[in-house]
């Protein structure tokens, strides 16, 4: 089993659909991170949490540390939000980031 | 602030040869992160440097890899006789800090790797 979880591993979606990804995770943590990952390989980091709820834009990044999960939400998608979104987590003993196998979007117009 | 520079981005060696990827972290930072991604696969930690330090090593093959961090110019990560299972998207990341957990990672556009 995976230190870091993922659900669902692919996600289509039409235009302005509200946007819902999973991330689970089984080991104590200081940080989670959510990353962007376009087509072109390109990683953009969205959003780094160590509690509660961060948004920027129609993106919004909860963390619940007693579940130990952690959910990323779009609001009225885009075709340009398609691409694979990936849940890292930093663990307290150490400095080193775990990632989730990312979760592949496809926002059809 | 040009961000976290890695070069090459693309990069084609065959087998045997030696590859060397270089990454320029964003100004101010002084800590280096590398990782891997291989072909259908997530991101897997490889290696943390800071300035003349290895701090963890643990995600680096035991042969053929090596990093480096001198006090003047970018983190150097270093593939001795390569072979194809080598063949990947090999990503740093940069961070002004390392312990706490406040701190913002930078990624690079990564160095594709291709041995033929």
């Amino acid at each position: 089993k995976n230190e870091v979880e993922q659900s669902p591993q692919n996600l289509t979606a039409q235009e302005g659909e509200f946007i819902t990804i999973n991330c689970s995770y089984s080991v104590g943590i200081s940080a989670l991170h959510w990353l962007q990952q376009h087509p072109g390989g390109g990683i953009v980091s969205l959003f780094m949490l160590s509690s509660g709820k961060k948004k920027h834009g129609r993106l919004i990044a909860t963390i619940n540390i007693q579940e130990k999960h952690s959910s990323l939400h779009i609001t009225a998608s885009h075709p340009r939000d398609s691409a694979v979104y990936i849940c890292a987590v930093r663990e307290t003993s150490g400095s080193r980031l775990t990632f989730g196998e990312g979760t592949q979007l496809t926002v059809n117009p | 602030n040009a961000g976290v520079m890695q070069n090459p981005r693309h990069l084609v060696r065959r087998r045997g040869q030696e590859a060397r990827l270089r990454c320029s972290p964003m100004k101010g930072h002084s800590h280096v992160y590398w990782y891997r991604q291989l072909p259908e696969e997530g991101l897997k930690f490889m290696v943390y440097l800071q300035k003349e330090n290895i701090i963890d090593e643990s995600g680096m093959p035991k042969e053929r890899f090596s990093a480096e961090f001198p006090k003047e110019g970018p983190s150097i990560l270093r593939i001795q006789q390569v072979v194809r299972g080598d063949s990947a998207a090999y990503f740093c990341a940069s961070s002004l800090n390392a312990v706490s957990g406040a701190n913002v990672l930078t990624f690079g556009a990564g160095s594709r790797l291709t041995v033929l």
